[in-house]
């Protein structure tokens, strides 16, 4: 069975700190998906990125990067010099066949971003 | 124009009532997907629909019967609910049902059952 663990439930900094926020999966499986979406106040989720288990290289899009470690089950999410806008709940999620019928969600991570 | 649409967007409802939920999307798409998401809990898969049929039901309740009369449009028809149900309701869509990719998610309905 896969599992996906959020264990920061809440985290708030202060504008244009740096943020990190941690997600730890479990699979049995060689090929799998990791997921990061996020959550404003509106209430649709809006996805981040996607990573296959095949490519551990580390992404960076903008202030937003994104650490995959194969060793330790884990692929965490930074945001850098933080702002108000990016306030939200972030999910991180796995997929072992890459189908959303086996999709699981970890229990998000509300981010609060003061001025 | 977003590409879900989901309404309406806040439901009061009792017990005894008999409500719906509708979901629009406008991309495309051939999957459609319910989630239900309870305060401090993961979001919860409950029904799939690839091409218009049923492929998912994930042991949810009979009093949440689902309906997809076409590949843009997903209902979820409520009735007799308990307080417990009580959560936002997420429509989301994908390309297909074995997408590889991502979904696209609407606001989603914000349910209260007094």
């Amino acid at each position: 069975a896969q599992k996906v663990t959020q264990a920061q439930t809440e985290i708030s900094v202060v504008e244009k700190e740096d943020v990190t926020l941690d997600c730890v999966y479990e699979t049995r499986d060689t090929t799998y998906y990791l997921f990061w979406y996020k959550q404003p106040p509106s209430g649709e989720l809006v996805f981040l990125i996607r990573r296959n288990s095949f490519d551990e290289q580390n992404e960076i899009s903008g202030r937003y990067s994104w650490n995959f470690q194969k060793s330790t089950s884990s692929f965490n999410f930074t945001i850098t010099a933080s702002q108000v806008v990016d306030s939200a709940v972030y999910f991180c999620a796995l997929s072992e066949a890459g189908s959303a019928r086996q999709l699981t969600f970890g229990s998000g991570t509300q981010l609060t971003v003061l001025p | 124009e977003t590409g879900v649409t989901q309404t309406p967007r806040h439901l009061v409802m009792g017990m005894t009532n008999k409500k719906s939920l509708k979901c629009e999307q406008h991309l495309g798409h051939n999957a459609m997907y319910w989630y239900k998401q309870s305060a401090k809990k993961p979001l919860e898969l409950m029904f799939v629909y690839n091409f218009k049929e049923q492929t998912e039901n994930n042991s949810v309740p009979s009093r949440f019967s689902p309906e997809c009369p076409n590949s843009s449009h997903l209902f979820l028809h409520l009735h007799t609910l308990q307080p417990e149900d009580s959560a936002l309701y997420l429509c989301a869509s994908s390309q297909d049902e074995q997408w590889g990719g991502r979904l696209f998610f609407g606001s989603g309905t914000q349910l209260s059952v007094l």
